[in-house]
């Protein structure tokens, strides 16, 4: 149980192109999601906290306009990486704690490699 | 958000135990200790996390210092498989979000 799916895995767009990431919670609600990227070789850096209903709350240094989150349902959120460039290139993944289940903490998706040609 | 260290890297032989530190000298009492682990090219996987009893499930086991500022990630026996990066992370506050540190690259030799 307590299973993130995120779609797509992997996906190459153009520079200056929009690209959506889903997060769908398959078998819970999840009423905050989180994103993160990751570059290679590096840690996995926090983007935003994403809370069902309401607006997003980036973290400091990213920009709000360019990542796009929506949370519209209590299984379903979405970033969309909008006007995407080279350095957008990374590794998107997303989170959901699984409250009600104690032994499971936090799940994650299986991620979305970007590339930006 | 309160910082834990961990080595950058550890190595060990398959089949052997594996322990796996990390220093928290800054957690609150509220704070939950968590360990991740991450597969090259996956999401992070949860491992197991704990308050202040140790905690064993059947992945691995949390040993967790009396006075909480350290705690040790237990591999009974390695496997090829159990070749990641573990993070050691805590969470609290009202947002609950889970700040990743650098972790510990596991190595595990045939």
């Amino acid at each position: 149980g307590a299973v993130v799916s995120q779609h797509p895995s992997w996906v190459i767009c153009k520079s200056g192109t929009s690209v959506k990431i889903e997060c769908r919670s398959l078998d819970f609600q999840a009423t905050t999601m989180f994103w993160y990227r990751q570059f290679p070789k590096q840690s996995l850096m926090l983007m935003a906290t994403s809370n069902e209903g309401s607006k997003a709350t980036y973290e400091q240094g990213v920009e709000k306009d360019k990542f796009l989150i929506n949370h519209a349902s209590l299984t379903l959120s979405t970033l969309t990486v909008t006007s995407a460039h080279p350095e957008d290139s990374s590794f998107y993944i997303c989170s959901a704690r699984v409250t009600g289940h104690p032994n499971y903490g936090y799940t994650f998706g299986s991620g979305t490699r970007l590339t930006v040609v | 958000d309160a910082k834990t260290t961990q080595p950058n890297s550890m190595e060990s032989n398959e089949e052997e135990p594996v322990h796996l530190p990390c220093n928290h000298s800054t957690i609150s009492g509220t704070d939950y200790i968590h360990w991740y682990r991450q597969l090259p090219s996956q999401g992070p996987e949860y491992v197991i996390h704990g308050l202040t009893s140790n905690v064993n499930n059947r992945m691995a086991s949390l040993a967790i210092a009396e006075d909480r500022k350290s705690s040790t990630l237990i591999l009974h026996r390695a496997t090829l498989r159990d070749a990641a990066v573990y993070y050691c992370i805590l969470t609290g506050g009202a947002t609950n979000k889970l700040i990743f540190g650098t972790g510990t690259l596991l190595a595990v030799q045939p």
